[in-house]
């Protein structure tokens, strides 16, 4: 079976502690995105990669890092600079960069704080 | 980047009626597409629908786009309970190749 895999479901973070969300998918897609998703308010963009080795901020990446060494997995850190983190966290990825893809996403984290 | 708006935040039918939701958005847009989530759960893909089509059909499921009025619309028709779940609308802006996500209507449909 072909998809997208995260882990933890669920994630509690400490104050003044980083953690990190996986990502790994097996689609042989090129492009992968960290979306945050809070109540209300829809999906808002982190961090996306069109390819290995690269990676770009989306529109609220204060407080998050990511990185991409390998084509299938595409980490994201919760940094302890990210004041309001609870959140259900959202990856996916497209086939290519540059086209009109459907997105396909994994079955999400949800982190709270303890 | 804009968000898409949805209408309703939220619908309740019964078992059989048909649910009609809608998104606006601001920007010319190359396409537009549909997802459905579940409680807890991932998105998933339903319709895309190109800057150049009117209309798309999947099963129950048919998709307008206005580009005139910069809206379009999500009709389910005999919904079913497992219909139940929230709407989102996603479209890629003029230029922009990161899809711009609405806030989403909620659907509950009792059986």
């Amino acid at each position: 079976d072909g998809g997208i895999t995260q882990s933890p479901k669920y994630l509690f973070r400490k104050e003044g502690q980083n953690v990190t969300l996986s990502c790994e998918q097996n689609l042989n897609h090129d492009a992968m995105y960290w979306y945050r998703q809070d109540p209300g308010q829809g999906l808002r963009l982190i961090y996306y990669s069109q390819i290995v080795n690269d990676f770009q901020k989306g529109d609220i990446a204060e407080g998050y890092s990511v990185s991409r060494e390998k084509k299938e997995s595409f980490p994201l850190t919760v940094t302890s600079a990210q004041k309001n983190p609870t959140a259900f966290y959202l990856c996916a990825s497209t086939r290519s960069w540059g086209f009109q893809e459907t997105q396909y996403f994994g079955p999400g984290t949800r982190l709270l704080v303890l | 980047s804009q968000q898409g708006e949805e209408d309703p935040q939220a619908l309740s039918i019964q078992e059989g009626e048909n649910a009609t939701m809608n998104c606006s958005y601001k920007t010319s847009i190359n396409n537009l597409q549909w997802y459905r989530q579940n409680s807890g759960r991932g998105l998933v893909h339903l319709i895309l629908i190109r800057s150049n089509e009117r209309e798309k059909h999947s099963g129950r499921l048919r998709v307008t786009l206005d580009t005139s009025k910069k809206s379009s619309s999500l009709l389910i028709t005999a919904s079913r309970a497992a219909d139940t779940a929230s709407y989102f609308c996603a479209f890629l802006a003029g230029g922009s190749y990161i899809p711009t996500f609405g806030r989403g209507t909620s659907l509950i449909v009792h059986p």
